[in-house]
């Protein structure tokens, strides 16, 4: 069935490092792709997403672009914040449900 | 209402014991969701309703669990005589339409149930 993995955490960066999480999947068809973010005491939250291959999803200073011949959708961010600190959850949508890799601990040091 | 709201925030309850979990979504949205987190983990799919049908059960992991939404509007979890390993965050989300990538699911913050 349809799968999703994405780097463990936590990652641990300094501000305004570079960031990227890894994501790839497995699916029949071309999925849409997400990206959601959890911070502290919140809900889950979308941050990106794209619908078809090439497609670039950004927010917030975040990137990620889908890309089919790796089956990849890693996230990018030029310059990471102290508020960035969250967990990061790859997703795709698979028919009636959205599959989600195990999320990635952000840490971000001052 | 602003976001999708779900009651309680925590709940602890003995082993064998009956709880329903709460979930009332974005108003007029006809999608609902209701995911299961455990620690370390991402959600996994439970149910999905479209109305007040459930479209898809195909998650709920067994016949304890079951899920309602008469009115189209809220929706109760059901847990029947639980178990220590029902314990996680049951998240509810809910979105405009039915998925196909093209309409944002909105989560609740989670009813965070620990079974003693």
């Amino acid at each position: 069935g349809d799968s999703v993995t994405q780097m463990e955490g936590p990652v641990t960066l300094s501000e305004e490092a570079f960031l990227t999480i890894n994501c790839t999947y497995t699916a029949t068809g071309y999925p849409s792709l997400f990206w959601y973010v959890q911070y502290p005491g919140e809900g889950l939250q979308l941050l990106l997403k794209a619908t078809k291959a090439d497609d670039k999803g950004s927010n917030k200073g975040f990137e990620a672009t889908y890309r089919k011949e790796t089956t990849s959708f890693h996230l990018e961010k030029g310059s990471v914040q102290v508020s960035d600190s969250a967990v990061y959850f790859c997703a795709l949508d698979s028919n009636y449900q959205l599959i989600w890799g195990a999320g990635t601990k952000l840490i971000i040091k001052p | 209402g602003a976001g999708v709201s779900q009651t309680p925030s925590n709940k602890v309850t003995e082993k064998g014991k009956y709880v329903e979990l709460r979930c009332d979504p974005i108003s007029g949205h006809t999608a609902l969701y209701w995911y299961r987190q455990s620690l370390g983990q991402g959600p996994e799919f439970l149910i999905y309703f479209q109305g007040t049908g459930a479209a898809d059960d195909s998650g709920l992991p067994n016949d304890r669990f079951f899920a309602v939404r008469p009115e189209g509007s809220v929706s109760t979890l059901k847990i029947q005589r639980t178990e220590r390993g029902d314990s996680a965050v049951y998240l509810c989300a809910s979105s405009l339409a039915g998925p196909g990538g093209n309409t944002e699911a909105f989560f609740g913050q989670g009813t965070r149930l620990t079974v003693v």
